[in-house]
């Protein structure tokens, strides 16, 4: 079965510091796509990055960035000068390339900015 | 573009009534994905439609829930005889294509349903 593991239930950090999610995945699959999520107490679920299993660099987006290690199926999330606005929940989430859609989701990490 | 718009935001009802949530797909998105998220955990997968056509409801409790696209107007998760279980929050999910899957699919804010 394809499983997704999120081990911190809660992180905090300082503000303008740097803070990584962790992130473990279980497949069979060798083609899909990770991603994390990030939903803010207003409940939106947005889109923080986005990385494709055939590629072997790691994403980037402004502060965030992905550490994707295909063999050890890790895929953490760092977030570098963390802002009040960071605050939320953050989820990762899996999707093979081929036949499949349903999205399948961890846990969560609750991520506190601390001022 | 005013994104996946779900309405109500919150709804409550009692034991045993009929709960209807819509959701609006992002202009040009004509598949709609459904998902449930429990208190303390991450999304689980209901049903994907298509317009008027479901086309796997395989995460979708086989009574009292069902859902529809229809080829005008919002889709709608309809839940009869709600139970206290029932209570969660319901996301829906749109997409332009199976693509959607590559792109990381657009949500709505959701709507929570509270069973009293």
């Amino acid at each position: 079965a394809q499983t997704v593991t999120q081990s911190q239930p809660e992180m905090s950090v300082q503000e303008a510091e740097t803070v990584t999610l962790s992130c473990t995945y279980d497949t069979s699959e060798s083609d899909y796509y990770l991603f994390w999520y990030k939903q803010p107490p207003s409940r939106q679920m947005i889109l923080v990055i986005r990385q494709e299993a055939y590629k072997q660099q790691n994403a980037t987006e402004n502060r965030f960035s992905v550490n994707f290690q295909k063999a050890a199926k890790s895929f953490s999330l760092k977030i570098s000068d963390s802002q009040l606005g960071d605050a939320a929940m953050y989820f990762c989430a899996y999707v093979p390339m081929d036949s499949n859609y349903q999205l399948i989701w961890g846990a969560g990490t609750k991520l506190i900015i601390k001022p | 573009n005013a994104g996946v718009m779900q309405n109500p935001r919150h709804l409550v009802r009692r034991r045993g009534q009929e709960a209807r949530l819509r959701c609006s797909p992002m202009k040009g998105h004509s598949h709609v994905y459904w998902y449930r998220q429990l208190p303390e955990e991450g999304l689980k997968f209901m049903v994907y439609l298509q317009k008027e056509n479901i086309i796997d409801e395989s995460g979708m409790p086989k009574e009292r829930f069902s859902a529809e696209f229809p080829k005008e107007g919002p889709s709608i998760l309809r839940i009869q005889q709600v139970v206290r279980g029932d209570s969660a929050a319901y996301f829906c999910a749109s997409s332009p294509s199976l693509t959607g899957r590559r792109e990381g699919y657009t949500f709505g804010s959701g709507t929570r349903l509270t069973v009293v």
